[in-house]
């Protein structure tokens, strides 16, 4: 299983709703990302897991809470989000060992908007 | 200042051209990654380069890395429109091994029948 997968696919909410975003991938991969992505660029890294422990965060704003129940899942939790933060949100895993060569796997993404 | 300088950043050509896409830095990376991208998906891997000098074929692609490991490029024999998207080069830097990924700004490739 080469995959990484992400639940929902697409995603509305209001500025007071919470929700969350849900990865998972079955590769054995101890290193799991959050990226934020707009249109045309490139990925931006906001959160990284290492054997489940958070190990970077980009000064990310509290509205977004990471958490990773175990090593195949990882949850980004949202609160009182901001219609800037309307964007694709990728999760990506990889084998954080040396030698590996730092290639990182990514999901299709959840496709975030915020009224 | 971006650590990785991708060119050009829009491409639109015609079907059964070629065309090169560059990365450059003046870091140097331990490896280097190009992905490609649909709109709505997300990058999928293409290839992985890791030794200065390095050439990889995927068919119509050919990427190589450079000899001191600080700009790579990908080539595209015979465009066709199934070519089309966003690639991106992306490298973990030799000074930065906590698992963070450079990414060069994406090159939008359209291929016109």
């Amino acid at each position: 299983d080469t995959e990484v997968t992400q639940t929902p696919k697409h995603l509305v909410m209001g500025m007071t709703n919470k929700k969350s975003l849900k990865c998972e991938q079955h590769m054995g991969h101890r290193a799991m990302y959050w990226y934020k992505q707009k249109a045309k660029k490139p990925p931006e890294l906001m959160f990284v897991y290492s054997y489940e422990k958070l190990s970077i965060n980009e000064s990310v704003p509290s509205r977004f809470s990471p958490e990773c129940p175990n090593s195949s899942l990882l949850n980004l939790h949202l609160h009182a989000l901001q219609p800037e933060d309307s964007a694709l949100y990728l999760c990506a895993s990889s084998h954080p060992l040396a030698g590996t060569k730092g290639e990182q796997f990514f999901g299709p993404g959840t496709r975030l908007t915020v009224l | 200042t971006q650590l990785l300088e991708q060119s050009p950043q829009f491409l639109s050509i015609q079907e059964g051209e070629n065309l090169t896409v560059y990365c450059n830095s003046s870091s140097v990376f331990s490896s280097l990654q190009w992905y490609r991208q649909e709109p709505g998906e997300g990058p999928v891997l293409l290839v992985t380069v890791v030794t200065g000098g390095e050439v990889k074929k995927l068919k119509r692609l050919t990427f190589q890395f450079g000899d001191a490991r600080k700009d790579s490029s990908l080539h595209i024999t015979a465009a066709q429109p199934g070519d089309t998207g966003l690639y991106l080069c992306a490298g973990e830097r030799v000074d930065d091994q906590g698992g963070k990924l450079i990414f060069g700004q994406g090159t939008e490739l359209s291929v016109k029948p």
